[in-house]
């Protein structure tokens, strides 16, 4: 267990609609990292949050938002969505010692766009 | 060009035998880190082993270790030991600059698909 919490596990919906993916990062990690897997881009950044504020931005586009709450829990908005945006999302949160650095990641979302 | 690159899309090895999976990186930051990652077939990903640009030894942690050569800019994963629960999906991927606070900023490559055989 990564200690990385995401819900829902699996989200169904139709082109068009709005959805939110919600992370919770290992206790006392302020960073949380959304990723996208999809078969055709592979495993993509999209976008960190670091105590709350936007740190760094990957390949995240305009109809995806993402938040980090006083209580560091994260939540990815994906909107207008289409067939496309189909994929694996996963968030992550990262633990960095004496140098030695990881990235935890949650058992991710699967988002299905019918 | 490709940052990370996996050429072997899927590996075979008998249980028991030691495998490689090969990984290139392509960077001009002399700061950097190597991660492996462990897909199985259930999706979460599993943080293997890290490498940093600096670090003088291979990494190892537990049956799993970390080539590095770093003029050849080679990074490949070496898993002894082979067991039938290491059939997965395994990324490479770097982090490119110290990082700062945004050191799980992470290029991954596509993927070799280990599958091990009894």
């Amino acid at each position: 267990d990564s200690g990385v919490t995401q819900t829902p596990k699996h989200l169904i919906t139709a082109t068009g609609q709005r959805v939110t993916l919600r992370c919770s990062p290992r206790s006392g990690d302020l960073s949380v990292y959304w990723y996208q897997q999809s078969l055709d881009q592979g495993l993509q950044f999209l976008i960190q949050y670091y105590n709350g504020e936007e740190r760094a931005k990957g390949n995240i586009l305009e109809r995806f938002s993402a938040q980090q709450f006083p209580d560091l829990h994260s939540e990815l908005n994906l909107s207008s969505l289409e067939l496309g945006d189909s994929a694996l999302y996963f968030c992550a949160s990262s633990f960095r010692d004496r140098g030695d650095e990881k990235l935890f990641f949650g058992s991710g979302t699967q988002l299905s766009v019918l | 060009a490709q940052k990370i690159t996996q050429t072997q899309p899927g590996m075979f090895v008998q249980e028991k035998e030691a495998v490689t999976l090969d990984c290139t990186y392509d960077t001009s930051d002399p700061s950097y880190g190597l991660f492996w990652y462990k897909q199985p077939s259930s999706g979460e990903m599993i943080f293997l082993i890290y490498q940093g640009s600096y670090d003088q030894q291979n990494a190892t942690e537990g049956r799993y270790s970390l080539n590095f050569q770093k003029a050849r800019k080679s990074a490949n994963l070496v898993i002894s030991a082979s067991q039938l629960g290491d059939s997965a999906m395994y990324f490479c991927a770097m982090r490119e600059g110290s990082g700062g606070t945004s050191y799980g900023k992470l290029t991954f490559g596509q993927g070799t698909i280990l599958t091990v055989h009894p």
